[in-house]
């Protein structure tokens, strides 16, 4: 099975700072990846996902991540965080090979300090 | 419209209580999932059924049985529930796609807590 792995549980950064969000998959063959962002109390909300048409993806809410073959990552990132961010973000993927099974990473907790 | 919609939204109930949750979805998808998250956030798939047949099967306590009675609904039974049973729900569809990049989409979630 696929395997996503997200350093960090917890993020803390300061209104107007850079948000990195760090998430590696560990298969030989890139899975299908997406990130997900779930706000207090409500289901989770696609932020973006990666299309293979280009690296760099673009999300909604100012959000967007880069692929990374050869590091094998798909680190979520914006350039400036709002108090409207705290939430807590998810990498996920799924195997191109059968699609349709979505495995989750543990998630990180983003805390936007004002 | 809401497209998958879970009810009901907090469930609370006794030990050894039998309970279910249903989940319906309007997006047309073919694929329903079951996650449960518990309290430190984690997500981890139960069940997943294409066009009402059982494709993922987790391993998961045979007190929980899933049921689709047709490719828009997935409900969700639970037999004689545990304290560890407590946790928040989660409803998900995607369409079946085979080597495409389409993701799931989720409902609110339930939170079950039992007592």
């Amino acid at each position: 099975a696929q395997s996503v792995t997200q350093l960090g549980s917890h993020v803390s950064v300061s209104e107007g700072a850079l948000v990195l969000l760090r998430c590696n998959y560990s298969s030989s063959v890139p899975p299908y990846l997406f990130w997900y962002v779930q706000y207090p109390n409500q289901g989770l909300q696609l932020l973006l996902k990666y299309t293979s048409a280009a690296t760099l993806v673009k999300g909604i809410n100012g959000f967007e991540a880069e692929f990374k073959k050869s590091e094998t990552s798909f680190h979520l990132t914006k350039p400036s965080a709002h108090m409207s961010d705290a939430a807590e973000y998810f990498c996920a993927v799924s195997d191109p090979g059968t699609g349709n099974q979505f495995y989750f990473g543990t998630g990180t907790s983003l805390t936007v300090i004002p | 419209d809401t497209a998958v919609s879970q009810t009901p939204k907090y469930l609370v109930t006794q030990m050894g209580n039998d309970k279910s949750i249903k989940c319906e979805q309007n997006l047309g998808h073919d694929t329903m999932y079951w996650y449960k998250q518990d309290s430190k956030k984690f997500l981890k798939i139960m069940f997943s059924y294409n066009n009402k047949e059982l494709i993922i099967n987790e391993t998961v306590p045979n007190r929980f049985s899933p049921k689709s009675p047709d490719k828009a609904h997935l409900n969700l039974h639970i037999n004689s529930l545990e304290l560890g049973d407590s946790a928040v729900y989660f409803c998900a569809s995607s369409p079946y796609a085979r080597g495409s990049n389409t993701e799931a989409f989720f409902g609110q979630g339930t939170r079950l807590t039992v007592v």
